[in-house]
């Protein structure tokens, strides 16, 4: 079946810009997950979803970053006055809960902002 | 706090050697832990986990054994192949927590013919 998609794969913006990342999950995947790589680092997570609401937002690192996913499926993160700094691959990630936490995440692919 | 530290690369290794990709861990709570691939050009994949203590996950003729006593779970393949080339991350997740994962920074891997 399908997997985790994220459009666009890569975005260009200018210092000050508004982005929108798209996050769209697994199927019936009631938890979703945002993290972001920086270059040669592992990721770092952002924020979980469970179903419709932002369950642990703790890691956002400040407040241009915000994220929603108003149905508890599709997931956009959204970041406000973008910095060079927040250059990164943004991951999402998605999963079924089970007793006790969560299954297996399923990773997108990706997208990779560039902030000139 | 929770974090995992693994063995900085890149490594390279002809066809056919032994792998191993050193990951320790500091967790509170009982942890499980993972081992996360990225080809290149494409997304993470898992590899294999490890729930407990002296769990072995195994998947394409690597393992790890979860190591409680010396928080580690260290990646190993006896036999490495050119596919095998990609960037190896090892992650935790606290359970009981939402399941977020905390990653190492990854080590590079590459495979000669």
């Amino acid at each position: 079946g399908a997997g985790v998609s994220q459009t666009p794969s890569n975005k260009v913006t200018e210092k000050g810009k508004y982005v929108e990342l798209r996050c769209d999950p697994i199927s019936g995947h009631t938890a979703l997950y945002w993290y972001r790589q920086s270059l040669g680092q592992g990721p770092e997570f952002l924020i979980y979803f469970q179903g419709t609401g932002a369950a642990d937002d703790s890691g956002l690192p400040n407040d241009r970053f915000f994220a929603v996913r108003p149905e508890g499926s599709v997931s956009t993160l959204k970041i406000q006055r973008t910095e060079r700094g927040d250059s990164a691959v943004y991951l999402c990630a998605s999963s079924f809960m089970i007793a006790g936490g969560t299954d297996t995440q399923y990773f997108g692919p990706g997208t990779r902002l560039t902030v000139l | 706090g929770n974090s995992v530290t693994q063995m900085e690369g890149p490594v390279t290794l002809s066809e056919e050697a032994f792998l191993t990709i050193n990951c320790t861990y500091t967790a509170t709570g009982y942890p499980s832990l993972f081992w996360y691939v990225q080809y290149p050009g494409e997304g993470l994949q898992l590899l294999l986990k490890a729930t407990k203590a002296d769990d072995k996950g195994s998947n394409k003729g690597f393992e790890a054994t979860y190591r409680k006593e010396t928080t580690s779970f260290h990646l190993e393949k006896g036999s490495v192949q050119v596919s095998d080339s990609a960037v190896y991350f090892c992650a935790l997740s606290v359970r009981g927590s939402q399941g977020n994962l905390i990653f190492g920074k990854g080590t590079k891997l590459s495979v000669k013919p």
